[in-house]
């Protein structure tokens, strides 16, 4: 069983939908958890940063964590054309300079 | 907020010539410097973590002495694809970690070996 788990899609939604993104992982030291949103031929970029179990919200966008689960969620409200992308989500057991560990990635069309 | 400045975002290089990526913190001490490899449609491969002024570490199967990182400084490291073969074609992405700072990735760069 890999570390983290994250089904890899595509997953296409119609513009205005409520998507929903998940990974579960296996690691109970785990305690930070992320979501990058990578566009085509890009470097990935920090959406949401969550520290041990509960919610988050910034805009659109809401992370949940429930760590008794072992499982995260990402949701994007009102979805838009630019949510296209690829989102990734990687965590780590510690705020130090240990490396992060990703999900493979879901490939989320935005469809207008 | 932090910001990581990769260069060059590409470059084709011949077979057996050697290319070298620069990752730039521009604001922040990078105490870490991440590098990875990123195949088309797929996640992202850790290839080796290096700290200022240390040697890097290397996972398994990456071949230290094909990829050469050097970390120099607070603000800089570099990767350099020695001899480089058209199976090195690929993007590679630095990530880069301060003190109080988290995992800030530059844009990536992709290298083409023909």
């Amino acid at each position: 069983q890999k570390e983290v788990e994250q089904d890899p899609g595509p997953l296409s939604v119609p513009e205005g939908a409520i998507v929903s993104l998940n990974c579960t992982y296996s690691n109970s030291a785990f305690q930070y958890f992320m979501w990058y949103r990578q566009y085509s031929r890009k470097g990935p970029e920090l959406l949401m940063y969550t520290y041990s179990s509960g919610n988050k919200e910034d805009g659109r966008f809401t992370a949940q964590v429930d760590k008794s689960s072992k499982y995260i969620s990402l949701f994007i409200r009102d979805s838009q054309p630019s949510d296209s992308a690829t989102y990734l989500c990687a965590m780590s057991a510690d705020s130090g300079n240990t490396p992060l560990v990703f999900g493979k990635g879901t490939r989320l069309s935005v469809i207008a | 907020g932090a910001v990581v400045s990769q260069h060059p975002s590409r470059v084709i290089c011949k077979s057996g010539t050697s290319v070298k990526i620069e990752c730039r913190s521009l604001d922040f001490q990078a105490t870490t410097m991440f590098w990875y490899r990123q195949f088309p449609k797929q996640s992202l491969m850790l290839m080796a973590t290096s700290n200022e002024g240390s040697k890097a570490t290397y996972e398994q199967g990456v071949e230290k002495d094909k990829f050469l990182i050097n970390h120099a400084s607070l603000t800089l490291s570099t990767l350099t694809v020695t001899s480089a073969h058209p199976e090195d074609s690929s993007f590679y992405i630095c990530s880069a970690k301060g003190a109080n700072y988290g995992y800030t990735f530059g844009s990536g760069t992709r290298l083409t070996v023909v």
